[in-house]
Parts: C-alpha cells; structure tokens; sequence
C-alpha cells in the first residue's frame, strides 16, 4: 500500500471551476509539501505546511493532521494551471511522493 | 532569483558505464537531496545530504550511488555501473533547513538514458 494516496489520478475542468485534489497519508510527517510539475518535468514548490491552511493567489492548501489529509483547492482555474499536482510527505530528511494527478484546465 | 542548477539536462550513457549528475544548490542552503523519476512513474527519493554526509537514504540508494560535494558550490551524484533501469529524470533540490521543516527548490533535472 503507498504511504501516501492522492485523488483524483487525472481530472478535467473547464477553466473558472473550482478545482480540489486530495491527499491521504499514513505515515508520521513533519510537513506535507504540494508541488506542481509542468509538462516540460520541472518541479515548483507550491506549499509546505504542517497544520492549518495556506493561500497564495488562487491556490489554497489545507492539512488536518488528526485525517492524516491534506487538500490542495484552486479557484478559477484557468488553462495555464493545467499540469501535474504532486503531494509529498515529509518525514524527517527523507520525501515520500503521492504518484500525482493531472490536472487539465480546458478554455 | 537563486535557482538550483543542473547539468547536463540530457545524458546518454551504455550500460555499465559510470556517470556523474551536477547540480549547484542555491548558495545559503544546507540540505541537499536528490529524487529520480523513471518516465510515467512517480518521483522517488533517493538521497539526502547535510553538514557533508548521507542523512537519509532510500532503498534505491544502493553501492551503486554516491553523493559528494566536492567544492563549496557543488553536489553531484554519481551511479558507478549504470543499467538499463537507471534510466529516469534525476532532480536535485536544496533547502535551508531539513525537509519537514524548510521549503525545497528544485532543479530542472537530468534526463539520463542507458543504452
């Protein structure tokens, strides 16, 4: 069983939606980081956070460590946030990687 | 901005051959790591580096792989005899404090290909 469970694996919206990942973990972490992968493979930290919720622009990250869930919200999606989303747990110095979900934002 | 750096961005190497990854990590960091992403798969941990030794290391971390940081500026990752599932994206990444602690930037990776 993966250490950490993300949803949906793929999902299509039409830009303005409001779109919600989610992620799941069953290991102890001392932070989870969201991170955004292009379509080209370069990796941008999006959020690291170990409770509560953080905002930046449109992206919204939430965790509630009691769940063990995290969720990462974007409002009024638009095509250029079409890319994949990976959610990451971190444990100590070492990562362990959510398999992502692509995330396509259609005009 | 500081951005970590990688070179080469694309290596072609034949099985058995050894190869060595560079990155530059952004200069006041301390931690330094590195992940590979074999093609359609999710991105793994492979290795994280402070005060000039291993602090974690995968399962993927075998003798074949080693870090060092030769210099003051550069880390590198070297795999002795590579083979054909060493193939994958490898990307280095930095952070000013310990991973659960510190946001991590990361590199644009090496895309390595073993023939």
């Amino acid at each position: 069983k993966n250490e950490v469970e993300q949803s949906p694996q793929n999902l299509t919206a039409q830009e303005g939606e409001f779109i919600t990942i989610n992620c799941s973990y069953s290991v102890g972490i001392s932070a989870l980081h969201w991170l955004q992968q292009h379509p080209g493979g370069g990796i941008v930290s999006l959020f690291m956070l170990s409770s509560g919720k953080k905002k930046h622009g449109r992206l919204i990250a939430t965790i509630n460590i009691q769940e063990k869930h995290s969720s990462l919200h974007i409002t009024a999606s638009h095509p250029r946030d079409s890319a994949v989303y990976i959610c990451a747990a971190a444990i100590n110095n070492d990562m362990r990687f959510g398999a992502g979900t692509r995330l396509t934002v259609k005009p | 901005e500081p951005e970590v750096t990688q070179t080469p961005s694309h290596q072609v190497t034949q099985m058995g051959q050894e190869v060595i990854l560079r990155c530059v990590p952004i200069s006041n960091h301390l931690y330094f790591y590195w992940y590979r992403q074999i093609l359609g798969q999710k991105v793994e941990f492979l290795v994280s580096f402070y005060n000039n030794e291993i602090s974690e290391k995968s399962e993927i971390f075998d003798d074949q792989f080693s870090v060092e940081r030769p210099d003051g500026s550069n880390f590198t990752l070297k795999i002795r005899s590579t083979k054909l599932e060493d193939s994958a994206m490898y990307f280095c990444a930095s952070s000013e404090a310990r991973g659960g602690l510190s946001e991590q930037f990361f590199g644009p990776g090496t895309r390595l290909t073993v023939l």
